[in-house]
């Protein structure tokens, strides 16, 4: 069976420090791979999704960047953080073959920025 | 350009009673339309879509093009149905794009 797995669970940074957040799937091979930000009120905000390795595409303009150095594998980075990066980052993957592509959601990684 | 509106943030009703989380969508085409829920300290999935007809845990939701809603419905609300509703409409081949959410909470 497929799973998919995001760490770290929680994660307090200052403003201006690095970020990292990763997304592993066990169980499909050539996923298709998303990250999104759930934010009150604001809902489930798309900011990457990847159809292959090295394939990134960004849905917003912001201060994060995605990769994919693996096929199941996808890293959310930051250089520099800014208060605004807060939230709740989730990870998810879908079937290329599926007609309904449903997305399978990881845990989530909390993100607060002081 | 493609949209999912859930006019409602928060939505209380009581155990038994019926229930309505509303949703509209804009999209020029033939849309593909589904909702998913997060309960509480759970993944986010899919609870249905509209292609299947189905109903899951009582909920069923019609596609209406004409008022391009996609209203989630279940006749008696039950306790455990707390939780976060989204609603979400397929854009191309591999992407969704979700609505606001809706929290819902059943009392007791």
């Amino acid at each position: 069976s497929q799973t998919i797995h995001q760490w770290p669970a929680t994660l307090v940074q200052p403003v201006g420090s690095p970020l990292s957040l990763e997304c592993t799937v066990e169980g499909t091979s050539n996923p298709n791979l998303y990250w999104y930000r759930q934010a009150a009120g604001r809902g489930l905000q798309l900011l990457f999704y990847s159809v292959g390795i090295g394939q990134i595409s960004s849905e917003v303009p912001q201060n994060l960047s995605a990769s994919r150095p693996q096929d199941r594998q996808f890293i959310l980075s930051s250089k520099k953080l800014l208060l605004s990066d807060s939230g709740f980052y989730l990870c998810a993957w879908s079937r290329k073959q599926s007609s309904y592509n449903e997305q399978f959601f990881g845990p989530g990684t909390r993100l607060t920025v002081l | 350009a493609q949209r999912v509106t859930q006019p409602e943030k928060l939505l209380s009703v009581f155990k038994g009673a019926p229930v309505e989380l509303k949703c509209n969508y804009s999209y020029s085409g033939s849309p593909e339309l589904f909702w998913y829920v997060q309960y509480s300290r759970q993944r986010l999935q899919l609870l249905l879509r509209h292609i299947s007809r189905e109903s899951i845990k009582g909920f069923t939701a019609d596609l209406n093009k004409g008022e391009t809603s996609f209203h989630l419905k279940k006749p008696f609300a039950q306790e455990e149905d707390s939780a976060m509703y989204y609603c979400a409409l397929r854009q191309g081949a591999q992407k969704l794009v979700f609505g606001q959410g809706t929290r819902l909470t059943i009392n007791p």
